[in-house]
Parts: C-alpha cells; sequence; structure tokens
C-alpha cells in the first residue's frame, strides 16, 4: 500500500500462527521504543511500547522484547488473525526528544 | 475524545506552488510532530511543535516550515514545490514526551 516501500519485507502466516516481527534501531542512546500498525490508506496505530529499563513487556496478545546490547526489538503476536494484516514499523526515541526515527517496517500477510 | 485530524485528505499541486497543510491534535495535547511518509524514504521526522515553539527538527530543507497556534493546532508548508514532495504527510500528538497518535495523513500529488 501507500505506507510502505516497494521491497518491504513480507512475513506470511496463517491464522493462528504466532507472528514475530523484528527490528534492528540505530541509536545506542534512544530509550523508548514503539511499535506502530499501519493499514492501507490509514496513519501508524500505536500498538505497544517499551523503555530501555525493561527488557520484555506484554499487552493483549502482543509482547515486545527489547535486547539494548544487540540493538534489537521484536514484536511478537499471538494467535495471529487477518485482522493483523498490515505494515508494521518500530521507531525509537530518546528521552528529552519528541522525534520519533522509524524503521523500514515489516508487511504482515495472514491467511484465513 | 475524537482523534487527530488532517485537512485536505488529498491535494493535488504542480511544480513551484506552495501548500499548506492542517492538523488538529486531541483535545488536550501540546504536542505536534509531523512526518513524511514515501515508499522510498520510509517515515521521516519532519518537525515538532510544543506550545507554539519548534521543539526539534529533522534534516529537510528549509522549503518545509511549520507553525503551531494557541489552541495547539498546527499548520505545515511547503514551498516551492518539488515532486519528490509527493508523499503522505502525517500528524501526531501527544501530551508531551510521551505515547504519539496519529492521524490519517494528507496524501500530496506534485506533478
Amino acid at each position: 500500500g501507500e505506507s510502505v516501500g516497494l521491497h518491504l519485507p513480507t512475513l506470511s502466516v496463517q491464522e493462528g500462527d504466532n507472528s514475530i516481527i523484528n527490528c534492528a534501531y540505530s541509536n545506542s542512546a534512544s530509550d523508548y521504543f514503539i511499535w506502530y500498525k499501519q493499514e492501507s490508506g490509514k496513519g501508524p496505530q500505536f500498538i505497544i511500547d517499551i523503555r530501555s529499563n525493561m527488557d520484555k513487556r506484554q499487552g493483549q496478545r502482543v509482547t515486545v522484547l527489547l535486547n539494548k546490547t544487540v540493538k534489537h526489538l521484536s514484536l511478537q503476536i499471538a494467535a495471529t488473525q487477518p485482522g493483523d494484516s498490515a505494515v508494521y514499523f518500530c521507531a525509537e526515541n530518546m528521552e528529552g526528544f519528541q522525534k520519533l526515527v522509524f524503521g523500514t517496517g515489516t508487511r504482515l500477510l495472514v491467511s484465513p | 475524545k475524537a482523534g487527530v485530524t488532517q485537512t485536505p485528505r488529498y491535494l493535488i499541486k504542480t511544480r513551484g506552488q506552495q501548500v499548506t497543510l492542517s492538523c488538529s491534535p486531541i483535545s488536550g495535547h501540546r504536542s505536534v510532530s509531523w512526518y513524511q511518509q514515501t515508499p522510498g524514504q520510509g517515515l521521516q521526522f519532519l518537525f515538532e511543535y510544543f506550545s507554539e515553539t519548534q521543539r526539534n527538527k529533522g534534516n529537510f530543507p528549509g522549503r518545509f516550515s511549520g507553525r503551531q497556534f494557541s489552541n495547539s493546532r498546527s499548520e505545515m508548508n511547503v514551498s516551492t514545490l518539488e515532486l519528490g514532495d509527493s508523499a503522505l504527510y502525517l500528524c501526531a500528538s501527544s501530551l508531551a514526551y510521551d505515547e504519539q497518535y496519529f492521524g490519517p495523513g494528507t496524501r500530496l500529488t506534485v506533478t
């Protein structure tokens, strides 16, 4: 869709599977991380966030893991549903700066 | 509570023209950020306003400018439009330094 690059990484799963979307962030000084979901024709929608003093945070059907050693974030979606089909972006921010830096995004395709 | 609204939703302009986009944040939010989204560059930060002051700025040329009004509504302006300015322009609001809520965006096409 309009929100993504032509060569966006794509993850295809079956309904009911667990999905894991990965992201490498760039700035070791970043201390706030967010996952967004973007459906075609819409703006990014907040899913879950995590601060650098944590390594795991759970929401409803979603879990974010943070590995600061290797500057890696992951989003786990349990029991993936067709409505989860979208592009997922990770974003990083530094405290004191309201200036998100976004990853390139991953397209998640969920088949019924 | 109403979400972030952006107007217009779609816009077509020709090279050399200028354009003004508008964003109304969530009620009570004082921070408004602007982002440009293109297939090639992804989502890139333009600038952020808080209490009518530009607090953060991205790496865009001076043709891109913005402002915020006392009611926290914000506008961004792009002068001397180029073909490469065609993009989805997204506005996000937040209370201060926290979770940003995005609007649906304005799709700008420059011909």
